[in-house]
């Protein structure tokens, strides 16, 4: 079972509407949670970072939280545009080595 | 500035045949890591190098080989090519490895290449 879970699988929003990503993991122990974003055809990007005292971090129209203790995260996007279509993937981190657990990612459409 | 490249950008491979997907950063990092990405799952790591000369075997590192013979490159081989490794193949890289701050440890990524074999 993937230690990091996320929903829903893809979502179409209008442009000018915001929308909600959701994360769920169960990597223990926790050393930080990262967004990334992947346009089609393109690597993964970064989008946040948070480690384990971080509640809410922003990056422009993007703005992630994390509730560590229930082991949830979302990212939240304000104002849709077309360019934000694409998947969104969260990361883990374990404390003891670092290697990253993946998400499948939520994929993204906006539609004018 | 390049960042981190990738060759080819895809490739169609008959099964068996010997395969080394090419991955270069110029922006020094130590570690250097190989993952696959197939369809409804998660980006799984194949192979890891914290740092030159150094090799690890990552998630799903059956029938994949890496070296780290300089900073700067990182291959990964397939010796004998299977209808089963048809996925797309990053390469990332990192400041530091398995220690360091988080902010250390945030990998980059390459823009993938894209392998299918018949």
């Amino acid at each position: 079972k993937n230690q990091v879970e996320q929903s829903p699988q893809s979502l179409i929003i209008l442009e000018g509407k915001n929308c909600t990503l959701q994360c769920n993991y169960t990597v223990s122990p926790f050393s930080n949670l990262r967004w990334y974003k992947q346009d089609t055809g393109r690597g993964p990007v970064s989008l946040t970072i948070m480690t384990f005292s971080e509640n809410t971090k922003s990056n422009g129209r993007y703005t992630a939280t994390l509730d560590a203790d229930t082991k949830q995260s979302s990212l939240h996007i304000t104002a849709s545009q077309l360019s934000d279509s694409a998947s969104y993937i969260c990361v883990v981190s374990a404390r003891r080595d670092y290697k990253l657990s993946f998400g499948a990612g939520t994929t993204v459409t906006v539609r004018a | 500035i390049a960042g981190i490249t990738q060759a080819p950008t895809s490739q169609i491979l008959a099964a068996g045949r010997r395969m080394t997907l090419r991955c270069t950063q110029d922006m020094r990092h130590n570690a250097m890591y190989w993952y696959r990405q197939d369809l409804g799952l998660g980006l799984r790591l194949i192979h890891y190098s914290n740092t030159a000369g150094t090799t690890g075997k990552g998630e799903v590192p059956d029938g994949y080989s890496v070296s780290r013979a300089n900073t700067d490159d990182f291959p990964l081989t397939l010796a004998s090519a299977v209808p089963s490794q048809t996925s797309v193949y990053f390469c990332a890289s990192s400041p530091s490895g398995t220690s360091g701050t988080p902010l250390r440890n945030e990998q980059f990524f390459g823009p993938g290449t894209r392998l299918t074999v018949l």
